[in-house]
């Protein structure tokens, strides 16, 4: 089936700096892709729609300039958290969908998270 | 707008019994896509089941199944026989045919009591 590989599962950094994240689709090309972040014991709040080659879409709220997001291939799209502050700590979660899957193109898989960490 | 509610923000139950999961939904659209998601401990994110709104017949996976009413807007999760390993949040979700997002509820947080 479809795997979706998202990587660091956790990394640690200090204020100021940036962090990438990085989502691959494993065995499948996906021209779109998802970016959630996920408070404690709360639901998925979608970030972004990550659109292969185009400029992604952000939701109301999620600031462009500190999210940025490449999907610059079919198989991966990168998060990038610019000037990260103690705020910006979350677990963020990236999907996509496998079009010629078995799933069909409404199921979306997903990647196991990262737990961002700003010190 | 497409809602997703879940009124039971927690539930528990005791090894090797049934337990159901509420979830209503709102949108205007009459073709769409439902599903439930399992978030163990481990925060991946696993789909447990899906139903296609234009299936009158309700899904079903092995323990899984669900009690789709297409007219009330419901979609509730059967999971029978549950195990220590069913132990996780539940998210109901939706997504609209054509469309890309793809929307959640707010999530039940299951404790299976050994």
């Amino acid at each position: 089936g479809a795997v979706v590989s998202q990587h660091p599962s956790w990394v640690i950094c200090k204020s100021g700096t940036s962090v990438k994240i990085e989502c691959r689709s494993l065995d499948f090309q996906a021209t779109t892709m998802f970016w959630y972040r996920q408070f404690p014991k709360q639901s998925l709040m979608l970030m972004a729609t990550s659109n292969e080659g185009s400029k992604a879409t952000y939701e109301q709220g999620v600031e462009k300039d500190k999210f940025l997001i490449n999907h610059a291939s079919l198989t991966l799209s990168t998060l990038t958290v610019t000037s990260a502050h103690p705020e910006d700590s979350s677990f963020y979660i990236c999907s996509a969908r496998d079009y010629k899957g078995a799933g069909g193109a409404n199921v979306l898989t997903f990647g196991a998270g990262s737990r961002l960490t700003v010190l | 707008a497409q809602t997703v509610t879940q009124s039971q923000p927690e539930m528990s139950v005791q090894e090797a019994e049934t337990v159901t999961l509420s979830c209503t939904y709102d949108t205007s659209e009459s073709d769409y896509y439902l599903f439930w998601y399992k978030q163990p401990p481990s925060r991946q994110m696993i789909l447990v089941i899906r139903q296609e709104a234009y299936k009158q017949q309700n899904a079903t996976e092995n323990r899984f199944s669900v009690n789709f009413q297409k007219a009330a807007k419901s979609f509730s999760l059967k999971i029978s026989d549950s195990q220590l390993g069913d132990a996780a949040m539940y998210f109901c979700a939706f997504i609209i045919q054509g469309a890309q997002k793809l929307v959640f509820g707010q999530g039940t947080r299951l404790t299976i009591n050994p």
